[in-house]
């Protein structure tokens, strides 16, 4: 699976989109590009995942570049509670693990 | 609906005793994947179990650890000889399938410290 690159850290003010950057400049054709985060002390938390298309639900938004080698998770009003380590992970054909690597350490801050 | 349940959520054990965790996947999924990060660092897969077979166990040590996930009851991970580098959290995820779906859903974790 494709190697990510993230920003170990980024602060976010209360009730601002949070957007959070991952590069994937390696990343092949049947792989997805999947969020998880982990806010303190709980387990990780699946959030959003995409090949090629935008996509959104209730929790977030994900942009992925039309060459695929970078995305980008937002959180549309990010709230204290969004405070937590998000992780992007490549993953693709019949592999079923997860690489996490050291994530983003999002802080939101009132 | 519950969710992914393991237990117990802290476990505390002496040096040379075992361990045992918990994992009851989530209703209708076959799938338990067990993973563990140790302090300050990210998750790393450990096993991959259906009900009665092990699938894939190429993340665990190759001594002391072993996993299994019977027709009936919960998926245990069992530490043996416990040192202290095990000191870990330990979380399990489960599915309904095997690959293709990775939204996995996570447990809250066993926190294991040896003292």
């Amino acid at each position: 699976d494709a190697k990510t690159t993230q920003p170990p850290s980024m602060d976010c003010a209360e009730g601002r989109a949070a957007n959070l950057p991952c590069n994937h400049s390696t990343i092949s054709g049947n792989e997805y590009v999947y969020w998880y985060r982990q806010i303190h002390s709980q387990g990780p938390q699946y959030i959003i995942h995409g090949l090629k298309n935008n996509e959104t639900n209730e929790m977030a938004s994900l942009i992925i570049t039309e060459d695929r080698k970078s995305s980008t998770l937002i959180l549309p009003h990010a709230t204290l509670r969004d405070t937590a380590v998000y992780y992007c992970i490549v993953i693709g054909g019949s592999n079923y693990k997860l690489t996490f690597g050291k994530g983003t350490l999002l802080t939101v801050n009132p | 609906n519950a969710g992914v349940m393991q237990n117990p959520r802290h476990l505390v054990r002496r040096r040379g005793q075992e361990a045992r965790l918990r994992c009851s996947p989530m209703k209708g999924h076959s799938h338990v994947y067990w993973y563990r990060q140790l302090p300050e660092e990210g998750l790393k897969f450990m096993v991959y179990l259906q009900k009665e077979n092990i699938i894939d166990e190429s993340g665990m040590p190759k001594e002391r650890f072993s996993a299994e996930f019977p027709k009936e009851g919960p998926s245990i991970l069992r530490i043996q000889q416990v040192v202290r580098g095990d000191s870990a959290a330990y979380f399990c995820a489960s599915s309904n399938d095997g690959q293709g779906n990775r939204g996995y859903t996570f447990g809250s974790g066993t926190r294991l410290t040896v003292v």
